[in-house]
């Protein structure tokens, strides 16, 4: 079973480019989420799906958009990069928010933006 | 504002044991989590606290107290692969987790 996988595993984006960093996972997860993790600091929100067709906005939601079409997957768009959204990006997914309900992660996307 | 409060950096030596210890101040508490992540690697879960109290699992256990807003993560028999960071994680009123920065744990022969 292959959890969450994550693409690219890395990346250098020029400022002022648009990026897509995907997100899959095969547990049928209802809730899924973006972190990002900056040296220092603990994981931040970025973005959350309790359910497929809803999303919410974390902790640090500014430049970020994401979607969730089905249960699946769960982009992560850059609009247009800024250096100070350089960072690892992490998704995770839980069976459900509350109770007994572990967040599984995937292996990370490295983005440098220049 | 919500708070989670962590050392940065503790070493210990193989075959010993260690605490580490999480302060936390949030907006409600719906349980607290301990993941473990090694350099270059995701977050692992360990071990979930909802009630007071002491939870074992093998060479880890977790205490919560909640009236003092205070977890630790004991480590027993330390090992060299256990050199790892060890975070701290409350989930809120929100449902959401709030993540301190972690413990950078260094063993040593």
């Amino acid at each position: 079973t292959a959890g969450i996988t994550q693409a690219p595993t890395s990346q250098i984006l020029a400022a002022g480019r648009s990026m897509t960093l995907r997100c899959t996972q095969d547990m049928r997860h209802n809730a899924m989420y973006w972190y990002r993790q900056d040296l220092g600091l603990g994981l931040r929100l970025i973005h959350y799906s309790n359910t497929a067709g809803t999303t919410g906005k974390g902790e640090v939601p500014d430049g970020y958009s994401v979607s969730r079409a089905n249960t699946d997957d769960f982009p992560l768009t850059l609009a247009s990069a800024v250096p100070s959204q350089t960072s690892v990006y992490f998704c995770a997914s839980s069976d459900s928010t509350g109770g007994y309900n572990e967040q599984f992660f995937g292996p990370g996307t490295r983005l440098t933006v220049l | 504002g919500q708070n989670i409060d962590q050392p940065t950096e503790m070493t210990a030596t193989e075959g010993a044991i260690v605490q580490i210890n999480c302060t936390y101040q949030t907006s409600g508490f719906n349980g607290l989590f301990w993941y473990q992540q090694h350099a270059g690697e995701a977050p692992t879960f360990l071990s979930y606290n909802v009630l007071d109290g002491l939870e074992e699992k093998g060479r880890f256990s977790s205490f919560l107290s909640r009236s003092k807003g205070y977890s630790y993560l004991l480590l027993k028999e330390l090992q060299m692969k256990d050199s790892a960071s060890y975070l701290c994680a409350v989930r809120d009123s929100n449902y959401q987790l709030i993540w301190g920065a972690g413990t950078k744990l260094i063993i040593k022969p």
